[in-house]
């Protein structure tokens, strides 16, 4: 099983600053098939990023994605006040697919 | 537009089975895998299985394996994800996800919860 370790587990920043979140795989996956998620609190998680650079549809260009085989980066490059959540990552390239622990990106 | 509506909230006894379902419109259900991911209150997310609304094969995660059915119904376009032998850790959001690029979209979620 692929454990992924995000960091930091928690990031304080203000509004309009730059998000730099990082994701680490304990193996390479399989055709970088990482996805980030964004969940806010009591809702269902929202698809932003697959195959590690690709934006979902629908999503802002605010939000990039980056890496390969083992250590991937979301970033965010000017927070919003609805930026503010739990972001997760997933690796879909090999079975169990599994995700992060999750990072929080709250308001500093 | 793509929508997975699934069902009300439930509690259940230890040892106890739960079966939650999830109702899928705006696609081909048949053309796409559900999957189904859990989140224990205030924990992350934990992916459970996968079934394929085609042939109805499934994949689940070794931790599950034994207690959890997935299932569907296509003349209903439904999926459906029991879980057996409940106990208190069991407590948690289940989602049922369709699987396109990713997790592309999202049940809204069903809590079960497990308490004597």
């Amino acid at each position: 099983e692929i454990v992924l370790t995000q960091s930091p587990a928690t990031l304080s920043l203000s509004p309009g600053e730059r998000a730099t979140l990082s994701c680490r795989a304990s193996q390479i996956i399989n055709n970088n098939y990482l996805a980030w998620y964004q969940q806010k609190a009591g809702q269902a998680p929202r698809l932003l990023i697959y195959g590690a650079s690709s934006r979902a549809t629908g999503i802002s260009d605010r939000f990039s994605g980056s890496g390969s085989e083992t250590d991937f980066t979301l970033t965010i490059s000017r927070l919003e006040p609805e930026d503010f959540a739990v972001y997760y990552c997933q690796q879909y390239g090999n079975s169990p697919w599994t995700f992060g622990q999750g990072t929080k990106v709250e308001i500093k | 537009q793509v929508q997975l509506v699934q069902s009300g909230a439930e509690v259940m006894k230890p040892g106890a089975s739960v079966k939650v379902s999830c109702k899928a419109s705006g696609y081909t259900f048949s053309a796409h895998y559900i999957h189904w991911v859990r989140q224990a209150p205030g924990q992350g997310l934990e992916w459970m299985g996968w079934m394929s609304a085609n042939r109805g094969g499934t994949n689940y995660a070794q931790k599950f394996q034994g207690r959890v059915t997935l299932t569907r119904d296509t003349s209903i376009n439904t999926a459906y994800m029991e879980l057996s032998r409940l106990n208190s850790d069991d407590t948690a959001v289940y989602y049922c996800a369709r699987q396109d690029v990713a997790l592309d979209d999202w049940g809204q979620g069903t809590l079960v919860t497990v308490s004597s």
